[in-house]
């Protein structure tokens, strides 16, 4: 599948790093979306955006910093994070508006924050 | 707030066998259901995606069933394989884009 790559696949950083993820989606869609995966826990919606707009936040910590500088790619900034950071970051696209909605997801990154 | 369960938490059963997964949603309002498989480490796929005016859907072996007026959907798998071993996810999409998670079912098919 590679219609959703992120980039890199595994990432380790030190809390006073700035490291960037990136997501590239193939697909035409028009909106793509962050979310933070943890072990035993729910797939948390991170950040939302559409048309190259972000409409959602949901609540994330400002030391994690989304860009969409068009509707193919976006980015994750990190810096300044905490040990509980680390886990698996999945970035997904979609095509809004046809109805049938479903996401497409990337391989992640796993991210480990020492 | 909108919450999605789904149990059981993990599931091994011998190869050949069939098998139910549950999903519960707290909110009948929705969109659309999906079920996702995820491998260890990997991105999530989606395996069949149920319209809120549908019933179910059938893929292959799997078929979903969706009754929002109870706020439940199963995920049957006939005949299962060891290749089937993955974490099986329910998603629950609410007004416009926003997508809720369970935290998964992990099946294991021994051989």
């Amino acid at each position: 599948e590679t219609g959703v790559t992120q980039t890199p696949r595994h990432l380790v950083m030190g809390m006073t790093n700035k490291k960037s993820l990136k997501c590239e989606q193939h697909l035409g869609h028009n909106a793509m979306y962050w979310y933070k995966q943890s072990a035993k826990k729910p797939l948390e919606l991170m950040f939302v955006y559409n048309f190259k707009e972000q409409t959602e936040n949901n609540s994330v910590p400002s030391r994690f910093s989304p860009e969409c500088p068009n509707s193919s790619h976006l980015f994750l900034h990190l810096h300044t994070l905490q040990p509980e950071d680390s886990a698996l970051y999945l970035c997904a696209s979609s095509q809004v508006g046809q109805g049938a909605e479903t996401q497409y997801f990337g391989p992640g990154t796993r991210l480990l924050v020492l | 707030k909108q919450e999605v369960t789904q149990i059981p938490a993990a599931l091994s059963v011998p190869e050949g066998e069939n098998l139910v997964l549950n999903c519960s949603f707290t909110d009948s309002a929705i969109y659309n259901l999906q079920w996702f498989r995820q491998d260890p480490g990997k991105g999530l796929t989606s395996l069949l995606l149920i319209q809120s005016s549908q019933r179910e859907q059938t893929s292959g072996r799997l078929n979903a069933s969706l009754d929002k007026s109870s706020g439940r959907s199963t995920l049957y798998i006939a005949a299962s394989q060891p290749g089937d071993s993955a974490t099986y996810l329910c998603a629950v999409l609410y007004n416009f884009n926003k997508f809720y998670f369970g935290s998964g079912t992990k099946l294991n098919v021994k051989p």
